[in-house]
């Protein structure tokens, strides 16, 4: 089975600041996802990563994604509050996806 | 379009009751899942269809039953409720090209 480790789990950071949300998997993919989930909400698609070196960025955030090293990594860049949320990433093994645990993030003005 | 719609979104059910989280996508996605999850946590996958007439388990199947006679509709039946299965569940689908999962908006089920 496919796993999938985020870290950190909880993340409390100062608005202004930039921090990096690391995911790590076990086995061979091409395509890599991350999903935002505000709290009492459903999950909204942010980026789509789908080859070696892809790189996305909307906004204050940027994903990257490394299929040798099995890493991808969401990067963000003076955190503002409205960023506050949980962030999932989400790789694709054929019939479904294996999610992450999430990463609770929390911007403290 | 609507994408993914996920009836109800609230609903609380005694123990030992039986109820049909019903989802319906008009995106004319192959695949379809249902996950749950509990609060402060991740995504756990209870079944997964990858077309009509086509369903499989995931991790947490017990307690749960699929069925996919249509493209559109991937109804998740509860059987015997029981507190353990006080969750919020998400429908979600997919096409075969590279997007990923779109998600319902969730149906929030407490069983006392």
């Amino acid at each position: 089975e496919l796993k999938v480790e985020q870290n950190p789990l909880f993340l409390s950071m100062q608005e202004g600041k930039n921090y990096t949300i690391y995911c790590n998997y076990s086995t061979t993919s091409d395509r890599l996802y991350w999903y935002r989930q505000d709290p009492g909400k459903s999950l909204e698609s942010l980026f789509v990563l789908l080859s070696n070196g892809a790189v996305k960025q909307e906004g204050r955030l940027m994903a990257s994604l490394d299929t040798k090293a099995r890493l991808s990594t969401l990067h963000i860049t003076a955190a503002v509050h409205d960023l506050s949320a949980t962030y999932f990433c989400a790789v694709d093994a054929g019939n479904q996806f294996y999610f992450g645990t999430g990463t609770s993030l929390t911007v403290i003005p | 379009n609507a994408g993914v719609t996920q009836t109800p979104k609230f609903r609380i059910l005694k123990i030992g009751q039986s109820m049909t989280l019903q989802c319906t996508q008009d995106m004319n996605h192959n695949y379809m899942y249902w996950y749950r999850q509990d609060p402060g946590m991740g995504l756990k996958l209870i079944y997964y269809s990858v077309g009509a007439g086509i369903t499989d388990k995931g991790e947490v199947p017990n307690g749960y039953n699929v069925s996919r006679s249509t493209t559109e509709d991937f109804p998740l039946r509860l059987e015997l409720a029981a507190p353990s299965q006080t969750s919020v569940y998400f429908c979600a689908s997919r096409g075969r090209g590279p997007d990923g999962y779109t998600f319902g908006s969730g149906t929030r089920l407490t069983v006392v």
